[in-house]
């Protein structure tokens, strides 16, 4: 098992539509989650980080938390077509006695218009 | 500007051939991280510097070194010793530890020809 897992995609939705990409992690104690957005060619940006259980929103993203069940998930509301890009989750766990941020391998989302 | 810059941008290498990719921050960041992206994955770590003049391997440190004699810089070099060098590099920094949000310079994408 990966240590920070996603379906690679391509995830495809309508323009206006919600997207909502997935990530598990196999460090239970892990205490920080981070989305990453990446374009084609170009570095990961930040989108969003959370760290409690629950929803986080800001603007159209919505960051979902379950620690229990070892998940967090994204939700972009109203996609768009700029919204086309890989997206990374990171999760800050303990791998060989230090702990570090561990990326999945991303989501591709295709927004259509 | 407040930031992180990496070059060169594009860089070629020939075989047996050391080259130094360069990575500075004016972000006052304590941590500087670098990382290996390759094709449809995530990014594994390569090394890591919580603090000037002090450097820890990643998860696949073998064919590259690093130095932190600045807090603003952290080259790293990748040696004729590492075998399948060709990918994109990505320096990022965080405020101090490991927990806290990383932020990725533009990258260098390395071939070797």
């Amino acid at each position: 098992q990966k240590e920070v897992e996603q379906n690679s995609g391509p995830l495809s939705v309508p323009e206006g539509a919600i997207a909502s990409l997935n990530c598990t992690y196999s460090d239970r104690g892990s205490q920080s989650f981070f989305w990453y957005r990446q374009y084609s060619g170009k570095s990961p940006e930040l989108i969003m980080f959370i760290y409690s259980n629950g929803d986080k929103e800001d603007g159209r993203f919505t960051a979902q938390l379950n620690k229990a069940s070892q998940y967090v998930s994204l939700l972009i509301r109203d996609s768009q077509p700029s919204d086309s890009a890989t997206y990374l989750c990171a999760v800050n766990m303990i791998l060989m006695g230090r702990r570090a941020l561990t990326f999945g391998s991303g989501t591709r989302l295709q927004v259509q218009p | 500007d407040g930031g992180i810059t990496q070059s060169p941008k594009y860089l070629f290498r020939k075989e047996g051939q050391n080259v130094t990719l360069s990575c500075e921050q004016n972000l006052n960041h304590d941590a500087m991280y670098w990382y290996r992206q390759d094709p449809g994955q995530g990014l594994r770590l390569i090394y890591y510097s919580q603090i000037v003049n002090d450097f820890q391997k990643g998860d696949i440190a073998e064919g590259y070194s690093v130095s932190r004699e600045k807090k603003e810089s952290f080259p790293l070099t990748v040696t004729s010793a590492q075998k399948n060098p060709t990918a994109f590099y990505l320096c990022a920094s965080s405020m101090s530890g490991s927990t806290d949000t990383q932020y990725f310079g533009p990258g260098t994408r390395l071939t070797v020809l």
